[in-house]
């Protein structure tokens, strides 16, 4: 079965620092891999998504996550943390037409 | 991106009783999922919904207990009935592909915040 770690359920950076939210996951195949950002009251959105094509992926709102299959990580980076970027995060993984598995969240924090 | 709306935003229930969540796609999707998620923690699987077919439940969820509906593709309702405050959750409804989606992503409503009481 795949697993998803999230390492850090809560973090917290300086405004205009770097981001960096950790994500490993475990599978036997090549997976997919996602983040999404949940902002208060309101549902999942998207980020960004690995589905086997180049291994460093742009997303939304700046954030990129490079694929790295020695390490089985799908760490999600920011250069620049911006106030809006206050949110809950959710590194996930699915095998091709299967379902998807959710990491416990990282709660991000900007300080002003 | 699928967009999809959820009914309603928020309800707060009393022991005992029941409440149908409603989630609307704007496009006709084959597979639309159920989640719930409780106080401060991730997303939990709670079944699958094809139309034409009965929902595929994930260990732990009973259809007795989360009766599904998808009666078509663009469709679907959630039932949590005989709520106790442990159902006290976001439940999410979501969507894998759509016209504009693709290789697997799925895209959320914005949930139903349930407290019971």
């Amino acid at each position: 079965a795949q697993s998803v770690t999230q390492l850090g359920s809560h973090v917290s950076v300086s405004e205009g620092a770097l981001v960096l939210l950790r994500c490993n996951y475990s599978s036997s195949v090549p997976p997919y891999l996602f983040w999404y950002v949940q902002y208060p009251n309101q549902g999942l959105q998207l980020l960004l998504k690995y589905t086997s094509a180049a291994t460093l992926v742009k997303g939304i709102n700046g954030f990129e996550a490079e694929f790295k299959k020695s390490e089985t990580s799908f760490h999600l980076t920011k250069p620049s943390a911006h106030m809006s970027d206050a949110a809950e995060y959710f590194c996930a993984v699915s095998e091709p037409g299967n379902q998807f598995y959710f990491g416990t969240g990282t709660s991000l924090t900007v300080i002003p | 991106s699928a967009v999809i709306s959820q009914k309603p935003s928020r309800d707060i229930c009393q022991r005992g009783t029941s409440l149908t969540i409603q989630c609307q796609v704007d496009s006709q999707v084959t597979m639309m999922f159920w989640y719930r998620q409780q106080p401060g923690q991730s997303l939990t699987l709670i079944a699958t919904a094809n139309q034409g077919s009965e929902a595929t439940y994930e260990s732990g969820f009973v259809i007795d207990k989360f009766p599904i509906s998808r009666p078509n593709l663009t469709f679907s309702t959630l039932t949590v009935s005989n709520m106790s405050p442990e159902d006290s959750s976001i439940y999410l409804c979501s969507v894998e592909g759509g016209p504009s989606g693709s290789l697997g992503e799925q895209y959320f409503g914005p949930g139903t915040r349930l407290t019971v009481t």
